[in-house]
């Protein structure tokens, strides 16, 4: 059984601040890391992918990567109210079969 | 471009009865896949297609049948509804291939409810 394994949360921030997300997987093959982002009602959507070690980073959003203690996560710096969502991580081995945490719930608060 | 498209949206069953989720892409995508989603749970992986004319079993295939008609369509049907199916029902593509293409697109969601 392969896990993956978020904080339900809520995480709450103020508006401006850094948030981390942080998820952990069990099976060390898994080759590819996945954070979504969904608002209440809504169909995920991506935000970033990571696949080697280390981080990855794209506008206010960082994925940080590291294989050897088995976790992803994800930073948001400046973080506004409009980043009140929940994050979702996803990791596969293959591209056949993703498998989703349960989320994390952040509220950014102004 | 309409993206990955489903219906229904919404849809109440009794238990025992039986329908069929459509799910249609016009982005070309080769791979597609019907997801669950329930409260607390995250998104589980019910059945996958990974290119045209071949399916195979996700995390929770019980209960359900897919057929991938062609490239376009992916529908998922459910034989005898039970309550335990209660859910709301993503279905998503994505490009396939190792190099690349990583995102999934998702459709808008059908919530079904089993009485």
């Amino acid at each position: 059984q392969k896990e993956v394994e978020q904080n339900s949360g809520p995480l709450s921030v103020p508006e401006g601040a850094i948030a981390s997300l942080n998820c952990t997987y069990s099976d060390r093959g898994s080759q590819s890391f996945f954070w979504y982002r969904q608002y209440s009602g809504k169909s995920p959507e991506l935000i970033m992918f990571i696949y080697s070690n280390g981080d990855k980073e794209d506008g206010r959003f960082t994925a940080q990567l590291n294989k050897a203690s088995q976790y992803v996560s994800l930073l948001i710096r400046d973080s506004q109210p409009s980043d009140s969502a929940t994050y979702l991580c996803a990791v596969t081995w293959n591209f056949n079969k993703f498998y989703f945490g349960s989320g994390t719930k952040l509220n950014v608060k102004p | 471009n309409a993206g990955v498209t489903q219906t229904p949206k919404f849809q109440v069953l009794k238990t025992g009865q039986s329908m069929t989720l459509q799910c249609a892409q016009d982005m070309n995508h080769n791979s597609m896949y019907w997801y669950r989603q329930d409260p607390g749970m995250g998104l589980r992986l019910i059945y996958y297609s990974a290119s045209e004319g071949t399916t195979d079993k996700g995390e929770v295939p019980n209960g359900y049948n897919v057929s991938r008609l062609n490239k376009r369509e992916f529908s998922l049907r459910l034989e005898s509804a039970a309550p335990s199916q209660t859910s709301v029902y993503f279905c998503a593509g994505r490009d396939g291939g190792l190099a690349g293409q990583y995102e999934q697109y998702f459709g808008p969601g059908t919530r079904l409810t089993v009485t």
